[in-house]
C-alpha cells in the first residue's frame, strides 16, 4: 500500500513569509508525528496527533509553529513568519496506535529560507 | 528527563570487518527502543525494535541490538558490514506517553 507521503518536497521561502507544509499519513494510521531534521543533527520533537484527542504540542519550538489534522488522516504544518533557522527538513511519520508501534516516515519536506 | 545520547557521530569502518554503533539512555521508567537507518537520499526506515521478553534483537539486514537495562543502553552491532551498509542511523526512545526521543544519529560508512 500506500505509504506517507509530504508535499512539497522542497520549499524556498523569503524571511518572513508563511510556509503550509502537507502530510498524508498511511491509512489506518491513528498516530501521526510531525519532526525537524536541522542539518547534520537529529531528529527534533514537534508535534503529535493521536486520533481525536488532544494534540501533544509539547515540541513546537515557538507560537509561530502551528499544526492541525483532520480526523485521522491529512496534517498540515504552518510556520509563520519564517525565520532562517527555520530552515530544515520537515518529517512527518504515522503509526498505529501506541509508542510501541514502528513509525512509518514520509520522505520529508526540505525548507530553505533565504 | 529522557534523553538519548549516541556518542559516535561518525564510524568509518572496512567492508567486511564488525561495527558497533553506541546508543544511551536515561530514563526512570520502562522503554522502547528502535533503531532507523536513513540511506542517502531516502527516508528513515525501521532496522529493529525492543519491546520486551528477549534482549538481544535481530533486524533486518543482519544488524543486531541488545537491549542491557542496567547499563540503559541498546548499541547496535553487525559482525561484517557491506559498503550497502554506509547510511546514517538513529537510535530512538519511546514512553508509555507516546513522545518519541531520537538520538543525534550515527553516520557509518563503510571503505571498501
Amino acid at each position: 500500500g500506500a505509504g506517507v507521503s509530504q508535499s512539497p518536497s522542497n520549499k524556498v521561502t523569503e524571511k518572513g513569509k508563511d510556509v503550509e507544509l502537507r502530510c498524508d499519513p498511511i491509512s489506518g494510521h491513528t498516530a501521526l508525528y510531525w519532526y525537524r531534521q536541522r542539518l547534520g543533527q537529529g531528529l527534533e520533537f514537534l508535534i503529535y496527533f493521536q486520533g481525536n484527542s488532544a494534540p501533544d504540542k509539547s515540541g513546537l519550538p515557538s507560537d509561530r509553529f502551528s499544526a492541525e489534522r483532520t480526523g485521522e488522516s491529512v496534517s498540515t504544518l504552518t510556520i509563520q513568519r519564517t525565520q532562517q533557522e527555520d530552515s530544515a527538513v520537515y518529517l512527518c511519520a504515522s503509526s498505529l496506535a501506541g509508542s510501541f508501534y514502528e513509525q512509518y516516515f514520509g520522505p520529508g519536506t526540505r525548507l530553505t529560507v533565504t | 528527563a529522557q534523553s538519548v545520547t549516541q556518542l559516535d557521530s561518525q564510524v568509518p569502518v572496512f567492508e567486511e570487518a564488525p561495527v558497533e554503533l553506541r546508543c544511551n539512555y536515561s530514563s526512570s521508567v520502562s522503554v522502547y527502543l528502535f533503531w532507523y537507518v536513513q540511506y542517502p537520499n531516502q527516508g528513515l526506515q525501521l532496522l529493529l525494535k525492543y519491546l520486551s521478553g528477549s534482549t538481544l534483537v535481530k533486524g533486518i539486514n543482519g544488524f543486531e541490538a541488545e537491549f542491557n537495562k542496567s547499563q540503559t543502553s541498546f548499541h547496535l552491532r553487525k559482525p561484517s558490514v557491506h559498503i550497502s551498509d554506509t547510511a546514517e542511523y538513529f537510535c530512538a526512545v519511546s514512553f508509555t506517553g507516546n513522545q518519541f526521543y531520537f538520538g543525534t544519529g550515527t553516520s557509518l560508512t563503510v571503505i571498501p
